[in-house]
């Protein structure tokens, strides 16, 4: 079964500055998605960014950008000049892709507080 | 841009009594999905749903649940005789294919049993 790993229970930045957050996962499967996803105060899950396994480019969503180091099995997300509305609890998620299980496979999360 | 909604958004039952979650997916996919958060834990999967029927389960979707597509737009959690540790947050997502879209997810029912 796959697992993730998110290491930083809390992280804390000031606003405009770049924070990133870690993501390692296990698993035997070369073709899989990973996913961001941004859960603020009022609780619903936003996706922030996707990253298919066999592309090798990382990923980028305006200010949201991953490290996807394959080998590592290693997933951090970037955010550059955070803002308040970056606050929020951040999930990296695992899916199979090919002919796997259905469902994400969350990590704990990283609450991320910026500070004005 | 559309949206998955689910209702209610807070529900308090009493042990031992059933309760229904109800979701709207996004009306042109077809793939519906449950996870649960437990207070302070991580967002587990429950089950995912295609063509009227369930697709795969967690062990966590046990016989205590169920879920149901009774009509061309809402998709139904059922918990039977609640219990103490059902208490926690479930979220409806959907997605347009299995593969290659990604799962978007309703705001959530906060479930509370007393």
């Amino acid at each position: 079964a796959q697992t993730v790993t998110q290491s930083q229970p809390e992280m804390s930045v000031q606003e405009a500055e770049t924070v990133t957050l870690s993501c390692t996962y296990d698993t035997s499967e070369s073709d899989y998605y990973l996913f961001w996803y941004k859960q603020p105060p009022s609780r619903q899950m936003i996706l922030v960014i996707r990253q298919e396994a066999y592309k090798q480019q990382n990923a980028t969503e305006n200010r949201f950008s991953v490290n996807f180091q394959k080998a590592a099995k290693s997933f951090s997300l970037k955010i550059s000049d955070s803002q308040l509305g970056d606050a929020a609890m951040y999930f990296c998620a695992y899916r199979s892709r090919a002919g796997g299980a259905d469902g994400l496979t969350f990590g704990k999360g990283t609450h991320l507080i910026i500070q004005p | 841009e559309p949206e998955v909604t689910q209702t209610p958004s807070h529900q308090v039952t009493q042990m031992g009594q059933e309760v229904i979650l109800r979701c709207v997916p996004i009306s042109n996919h077809l793939y519906f999905y449950w996870y649960r958060q437990i207070l302070g834990q991580k967002v587990e999967f429950l089950v995912s749903f295609y063509n009227n029927e369930i697709s795969e389960k967690s062990e966590i979707f046990d016989d205590q649940f169920s879920v149901e597509r009774p009509d061309g737009s809402n998709f139904t959690l059922k918990i039977r005789s609640t219990k103490l540790e059902d208490s926690a947050m479930y979220f409806c997502a959907s997605s347009g294919d299995r593969i290659n879209q990604p799962q978007h997810f309703g705001d959530g029912t906060r479930l509370s049993i007393l």
